[in-house]
């Protein structure tokens, strides 16, 4: 088993739709987890952090769900800029300082 | 603004070269990573560094070699280059041990 998981898509929704990616994680001592951006031949950018008790971010929403071991990003009224790979990101745990990354979840949104 | 910056955007180098790619980061970040990202793939961590002259191998060092001298400054070496080196490659910086890493433009070797 992966150590994250992601459903690489590709996801194709209209303007305006909500949109929802999972990810899970294989190792429940992990302490911290990200979502981030990343657009094509560009690098990766943060997104947003997931706490525990979840967080909004205007149109994004991240929730963490540490005893089935996953985290989900919600994107509602989708934009057309939205358009990317989201890349699911766990921290490993205790004082390792090694990012996991995700292969990300392609997201187009169309007119 | 957090600047990390790769010394090329795009090489071409031909198979058995040595190659160098650098990378310099700006805000005296402890901690630096060398990903290299290939489709299908993802991001795949080749070497990371959390001090000056301090070196961890990642998850496929094979091929690779790092140098860190100064704190701002890490370069991948390929000590020769072959085809299948062909990849993105992108540096990333942060500090201590639960914070947003940074990630430079990237550079696009491609190996002939």
């Amino acid at each position: 088993r992966k150590e994250v998981e992601q459903d690489p898509g590709p996801f194709n929704v209209p303007e305006g739709a909500t949109v929802a990616f999972n990810c899970t994680y294989s190792n429940s001592a992990s302490q911290s987890f990200f979502w981030y951006r990343q657009d094509c031949r560009k690098e990766p950018k943060l997104l947003m952090s997931v706490y525990s008790s979840g967080n909004e971010d205007g149109r994004f929403t991240a929730q963490l769900n540490r005893a089935s071991q996953y985290i989900s990003l919600l994107i509602r009224d989708s934009k057309l800029s939205d358009s990317a790979t989201y890349l699911c990101v766990v921290k490993g745990a205790g004082n390792n300082r090694k990012l996991i990354w995700g292969l990300g979840t392609s997201l187009a949104v169309n007119p | 603004d957090v600047k990390v910056t790769q010394s090329s955007r795009y090489l071409v180098k031909r198979t058995g070269e040595k190659v160098f790619l650098e990378c310099v980061q700006d805000m005296d970040h402890e901690n630096m990573f060398w990903y290299r990202q290939d489709p299908g793939l993802g991001l795949r961590l080749i070497y990371f560094s959390y001090d000056v002259k301090m070196k961890e191998k990642g998850d496929i060092p094979e091929g690779y070699s790092v140098s860190r001298e100064k704190k701002e400054r890490f370069s991948l070496i390929l000590e020769s280059a072959s085809t299948n080196q062909t990849s993105m490659y992108l540096c990333a910086s942060n500090t201590g041990i639960v914070t947003e890493a940074f990630f430079g433009q990237g550079t696009r070797l491609t190996v002939v």
